[in-house]
């Protein structure tokens, strides 16, 4: 059974630090990943998405995962925050395309300090 | 305006009474799917619908019934509701098979059952 755990429940940085944000999953079939970011009182938006072909993969805001297959991550990084990236934060797997079940972690609250 | 538009946003009812959300996306998409978000918990997926008449379950089923007569259209239907069913809930669709998986989500309805 597929599953996503999200290492964090709430990260804090300082606006230009690096932002980290740690997603492990597990699937018994190669996966497809996604990174979502839901702004305050909106629904979730696509930031990026692993199907196949090239490991490191980049989205939109400056955002970049990196697949890890050894590892079974995905973890979602930044290389400066701005005070606009606040948002919380849902790594997910799905077997196929996101066209079928699909399983998102439990959220990790990103703040930025001034 | 490419978009997936939910009703109502806001909604307290009571115990029992019972209530439809609806779902609709000007995109054309087959898939479109419902979720439902609590702290801690995630996004977790309540139904998927393939495509018109396709419908099936996914994590958390019980106590919703969803139908898909119109490609655009996916209510989310709560014959009794109960308080274990507060929530805020958003409705997803996507394109099938034509290589492009990301979702697009709706703004959200929060429900609220006494």
């Amino acid at each position: 059974a597929q599953s996503v755990t999200q290492l964090g429940s709430h990260v804090s940085v300082s606006e230009g630090a690096l932002v980290l944000l740690r997603c492990n999953y597990s699937s018994s079939v190669p996966p497809y990943l996604f990174w979502y970011v839901q702004y305050p009182n909106q629904g979730l938006q696509l930031l990026l998405k692993y199907t196949t072909g090239a490991t490191l993969v980049k989205g939109i805001n400056g955002f970049e995962a990196e697949f890890k297959k050894s590892e079974t991550s995905f973890h979602l990084t930044k290389p400066s925050a701005h005070m606009s990236d606040a948002a919380e934060y849902f790594c997910a797997v799905s077997e196929y395309s996101s066209a079928s079940k699909i399983i998102f972690g439990s959220g990790t609250r990103l703040s930025i300090r001034p | 305006e490419a978009q997936v538009t939910q009703n109502p946003r806001y909604l307290i009812t009571v115990t029992g009474k019972k209530l439809t959300v609806t779902c609709s996306q000007n995109m054309n998409h087959e898939y479109m799917s419902w979720y439902r978000q609590d702290p801690g918990l995630g996004l977790r997926q309540i139904y998927y619908s393939m495509n018109v008449e396709v419908t099936d379950k996914g994590d958390v089923p019980e106590g919703y019934k969803v139908s898909r007569k119109e490609k655009r259209n996916f209510p989310l239907i709560l014959e009794s509701p109960s308080p274990n069913q507060t929530s805020l809930y958003f409705c997803a669709s996507s394109l099938v098979g034509q290589g492009t998986d990301t979702q697009y989500f709706g703004p959200g309805t929060r429900l609220t059952v006494l």
